[in-house]
């Protein structure tokens, strides 16, 4: 099955830079990956997606980028602000097939300092 | 719409007891699905069904047990309860089966003594 590792575990940041956050996964068949949000005492949202036909996708301070020669994507937040503290979760998984699963990373807990 | 919801939100059982955790949604998705959160692991896929009366198994199946018997609910059934299924567990569901944005519940806490 798939397999989708995160890095790093934590991130601590000061308001106003820019978070990184880097997935790698193992099945080059998988071609759509969501990032996933979660508040703390609160569901797991989608902020953002891509397909494996894009490279880049933004969506105002948040943007992914995948590269399907590394089997990685990553997650980028600029100008982060305090309500950008979270953890997000990365995930994999195939359309197209019989293999329905999602498969999640282990998440990152992002602090933001004021 | 209220969306995806979960009863109970909150859960303590004994070693060996069976319960079953309620899961419906009302948006007509078709896939539905059961995760497990534990700290440092992520979510977790435990079962999975891609419409009524259709189930399969995800990454961690054992001691779980499910059925879809209508598009709107998807049941989770632990059959003996044991520590180590103390969890916080989560129902989601998507119009298409796992590519597309998964809806998740707000959760059910369960402590296993």
């Amino acid at each position: 099955g798939e397999n989708v590792e995160q890095h790093p575990s934590t991130l601590s940041v000061q308001e106003g830079d820019s978070a990184v956050i880097k997935c790698t996964y193992s099945d080059s068949a998988s071609n759509y990956f969501p990032w996933y949000k979660q508040e703390l005492g609160k569901r797991p949202q989608l902020i953002i997606d891509i397909r494996s036909n894009v490279g880049e996708k933004k969506d105002q301070r948040i943007a992914v980028t995948l590269n399907k020669t590394a089997k990685h994507f990553s997650l980028h937040i600029t100008e982060t602000q305090p309500e950008d503290s979270a953890v997000y979760f990365c995930a994999a998984s195939m359309t197209g097939s019989n293999d329905y699963k999602l498969s999640f990373g282990a998440g990152t807990t992002v602090t933001v300092r004021a | 719409n209220a969306g995806v919801t979960q009863t109970p939100k909150f859960q303590v059982l004994k070693t060996g007891q069976s319960m079953t955790l309620q899961c419906a949604q009302d948006m007509n998705h078709e896939y539905m699905s059961w995760y497990r959160q534990d700290p440092g692991m992520g979510l977790r896929l435990i079962h999975y069904s891609v419409g009524a009366g259709i189930t399969d198994q995800g990454e961690v199946p054992n001691g779980y047990n499910v059925s879809r018997s209508t598009t709107e609910d998807f049941p989770l059934r632990l059959l003996s309860a044991a520590p180590s299924q103390t969890s916080v567990y989560f129902c989601a569901s998507s119009y298409f089966r796992g590519s597309d944005e998964q809806y998740f519940g707000p959760g059910t806490r369960l402590t296993v003594t």
